[in-house]
C-alpha cells in the first residue's frame, strides 16, 4: 500500500506570499492519479487539482500542481485569507486503494 | 447542480449495525463511480470504499473490509454504506463523494456535507 507523507505539517504565511506544500509517496504514483483537496473548517473537502497538475472546475489559477514519481507539490502563488484550510493530497488508482496524506494546515500570519 | 446528501448517522453501540444513505441529484448518477470517505473528529481524511458506476465492482480499505458493504440503487439515485460490527474507532463524519467519471480510478469532484456516526456504549 502506498503511504503519502505531507510537509510541512503547518504553514504560516502572510497574505500575498507564496505557499509551497509537499506530498511524498512511499512508491511511485502515476501522475494521472494524484489529487489535491482543500478542506476549510466545518466544510467538506473540495477538489483543487487532479492528474497532478490539472485544476478542477472553478479553481482559481493561483493554485497549481506539479510533480511526478514520488514527489508532488501544490503551490498557492499569492496566499489570500480565504485560503486558510487543511490541504490533503490523495493517490488513486494503484490497486484501487485510495490513500490520503495526513494534510498540511495553512494559516495566515 | 450536483447535490449529495448523506443521512443515517447517529449514535450506535459497539458491535451493532448502521446503514448510511447518500441521495444524489443534479447529474446522471448511474454514470459515475461513487466513494465513501470518513473523518474521525479532529483527524484527517480516510478513504473507506468505492463502487463502480453499475455496482459490479467494489473496493474497500483494509480497516473496514469484511465489516462494511458499499452498494447503490441507480433507479433511486442513492448510494449506501452498510456498516456492521461497529467499533469505537469507526466514530467519524462519513462523506459520500462522486468520482469524476465512469472510471473508478478518478479523483472525487463533488462531496456531500457528511453524516456523523458515533460508536459508543
Amino acid at each position: 500500500e502506498i503511504v503519502l507523507t505531507q510537509s510541512p505539517g503547518t504553514l504560516s504565511l502572510s497574505p500575498g506570499e507564496r505557499a509551497t506544500l509537499s506530498c511524498r509517496a512511499s512508491q511511485s504514483v502515476s501522475s494521472s492519479y494524484l489529487a489535491w483537496y482543500q478542506q476549510k473548517p466545518g466544510q467538506a473537502p473540495r477538489l483543487l487539482i487532479y492528474g497532478a497538475s490539472s485544476r478542477a472546475t472553478g479553481i482559481p489559477d493561483r493554485f497549481s500542481g506539479s510533480g511526478s514519481g514520488t514527489d508532488f507539490t501544490l503551490t498557492i502563488s499569492r496566499l489570500e485569507p480565504e485560503d486558510v484550510a487543511v490541504y490533503y493530497c490523495q493517490q488513486y488508482g494503484n490497486s484501487l486503494i485510495f490513500t490520503f496524506g495526513p494534510g498540511t494546515k495553512v494559516d495566515i500570519k | 447542480q450536483v447535490h449529495l446528501v448523506e443521512s443515517g448517522g447517529g449514535v450506535v453501540q459497539p458491535g451493532r449495525s448502521l446503514r448510511l444513505s447518500c441521495a444524489a441529484s443534479g447529474f446522471t448518477f448511474r454514470s459515475y463511480a461513487m466513494h465513501w470517505v470518513r473523518q474521525a473528529p479532529g483527524k484527517g481524511l480516510e478513504w473507506v470504499a468505492v463502487i463502480s458506476y453499475d455496482g459490479s465492482s467494489t473496493y474497500y480499505a483494509d480497516s473496514v473490509k469484511g465489516r462494511f458493504t458499499i452498494s447503490r440503487d441507480n433507479s433511486k439515485n442513492t448510494l449506501f454504506l452498510q456498516m456492521n460490527s461497529l467499533r469505537p474507532e469507526d466514530t467519524a463524519v462519513f462523506y459520500c463523494a462522486r468520482a469524476a467519471g465512469l472510471d473508478i480510478a478518478a479523483a472525487s469532484d463533488y462531496w456531500g456535507q457528511g453524516t456523523l456516526v458515533t460508536v459508543s456504549s
